[in-house]
């Protein structure tokens, strides 16, 4: 157990339906990933935010946003939902990087969302 | 842009056997750190064993070690004594240096240990 948490575990919705995905954080950690996993496109970088603010882009769509909350957790939305969009959706965690004798950039993944759009 | 390449999709080997996983990756950035995650079928990743791109040593975890060749851009994954837990999904990824990066991941390489 990573002590990365994802809610929900699986999610059945419709084309062009808006979902929303939750994570919290490892006790601690600032830094929140997304990443999306789809069997054409592998494991892809989403979006990072680090204490509230958004730090770092991937291959995020429009259709698709993030927010960090002050309690640390995250959410990632996705809109207008196609049927390229189903995928398995992992959030991960960071300590500060910049902290001495930290683990730098080690990232510590929850169990994943299954997003099927249908 | 960094890019990550795992040559090998797939490999297999009998219990007990060393295996090798390559990793190749191209950046122009000097501070940047390396990973082997392991994907079982239950989907969880899992952190094998990381590498700061800064030391020269090749880190070690148990059973599983890496060949480091900075210069070469080459970063391979070594299991010694493979068991059948073994079997997994294997990914390579990069990210530079400062905290403010996702991963860069390889394709993956399947992983099968033969009993």
């Amino acid at each position: 157990d990573s002590g990365v948490t994802q809610t929900p575990k699986h999610l059945i919705t419709a084309t062009g339906q808006r979902v929303t995905l939750r994570c919290s954080p490892r006790s601690g950690d600032l830094s929140v990933y997304w990443y999306q996993q789809s069997l054409d496109q592998g494991l892809q970088f989403l979006i990072q935010y680090y204490n509230g603010e958004e730090r770092a882009k991937g291959n995020i769509l429009e259709r698709f946003s993030a927010q960090q909350f002050p309690d640390l957790h995250s959410e990632l939305n996705l809109s207008s939902l196609e049927l390229g969009d189903s995928a398995l959706y992992f959030c991960a965690s960071s300590p500060d990087p910049g902290l001495a004798g930290g683990p730098g950039n080690e990232q510590f993944f929850g169990p994943g969302t299954r997003l099927t759009v249908l | 842009a960094q890019t990550v390449t795992q040559s090998q999709p797939e490999m297999s080997v009998q219990e007990a056997e060393t295996v090798t996983l390559s990793c190749t990756y191209d950046t122009s950035e000097n501070n940047y750190y390396l990973f082997w995650y392991k994907q079982p079928p239950s989907r969880q990743m899992i952190l094998v064993i990381r590498q700061e791109a800064y030391k020269q040593q090749n880190a070690t975890e148990n059973r599983f070690s890496v060949n480091f060749q900075k210069a070469a851009k080459s970063f391979s994954l070594k299991i010694s004594d493979s068991q059948l837990g073994d079997t997994a999904m294997y990914f390579c990824a990069f990210t530079a240096g400062g905290g403010a990066d996702g991963l860069t991941f390889g394709k993956g390489t399947h992983l099968i240990i033969q009993p």
